[in-house]
């Protein structure tokens, strides 16, 4: 089956810093790719998309970088504030079935003040 | 602003009763999805609906079944809870292929 994941479950950084959360696919057919947001007690919350045909995307503070080669996606968040800790979980899908999200495990980030 | 409504935000029910979790989409979209969310488990597809009547199998069914009569609603039902399904459910529901989804805000059951 598909398989997500992340390389780190946690991360921690100074409040004002860049955050760098990392993912890595393993389909490499996906071509529609996505980070969510959940905050404690809440339903995860779309921040970034990018399909397959792009390298980069900027929303913003947030930039998702794809890199097809490696099969390898993170999510870049700058000037990172208190409010930015959350998990946040990378998905991705196939061109077939593609109503089907396959979801990474997460990573929990922690802005220190 | 669009919206998932699931009915309760916390729950807690004895082992043996039949438990019902629904969803509610504004959105008009075709597709829905329960999913469980455990520590350190992530999110595991239990069930999910391209259509009104139609249901598929996710990774994790046993135990659970669903109903979608309307387009706008769909629901989990647990036939006899047991405490190994004490959780975090998730509702979601998307436009078709290719796009994100759209989560409620979760129920947390307990099962004593």
């Amino acid at each position: 089956g598909e398989s997500v994941g992340l390389h780190l479950p946690t991360l921690s950084v100074q409040e004002g810093d860049n955050s760098i959360i990392n993912c890595a696919y393993s389909n490499s057919a996906s071509d529609y790719f996505i980070w969510y947001k959940q905050e404690s007690g809440k339903g995860p919350q779309f921040i970034i998309d990018i399909r397959s045909n792009m390298d980069k995307r900027q929303g913003q503070r947030v930039t998702v970088l794809l890199n097809k080669t490696v099969k390898h996606l993170s999510l870049q968040i700058a000037a990172t504030q208190p409010g930015d800790s959350a998990v946040y979980f990378c998905a991705d899908s196939p061109p077939w079935g593609a109503n089907n999200l396959f979801f990474g495990t997460g990573t929990r980030l922690t802005v220190i003040p | 602003d669009v919206k998932v409504t699931q009915s309760s935000r916390y729950l807690v029910k004895r082992t043996g009763e039949k438990v019902f979790l629904e969803c509610v989409q504004d959105m008009d979209h075709e597709n829905m999805f329960w999913y469980r969310q455990d520590p350190g488990l992530g999110l595991r597809l239990i069930y999910f609906s391209y259509d009104v009547k139609m249901k598929e199998k996710g990774d994790i069914p046993e135990g659970y079944s669903v109903s979608r009569e309307k387009k706008e609603r769909f629901s989990l039902i647990l036939e006899s809870a047991s405490t190994n399904q004490t959780s975090m459910y998730l509702c979601a529901s998307s436009a078709g292929q290719g796009g994100g989804y759209t989560f409620g805000s979760g129920t947390r059951l307990t099962v004593v």
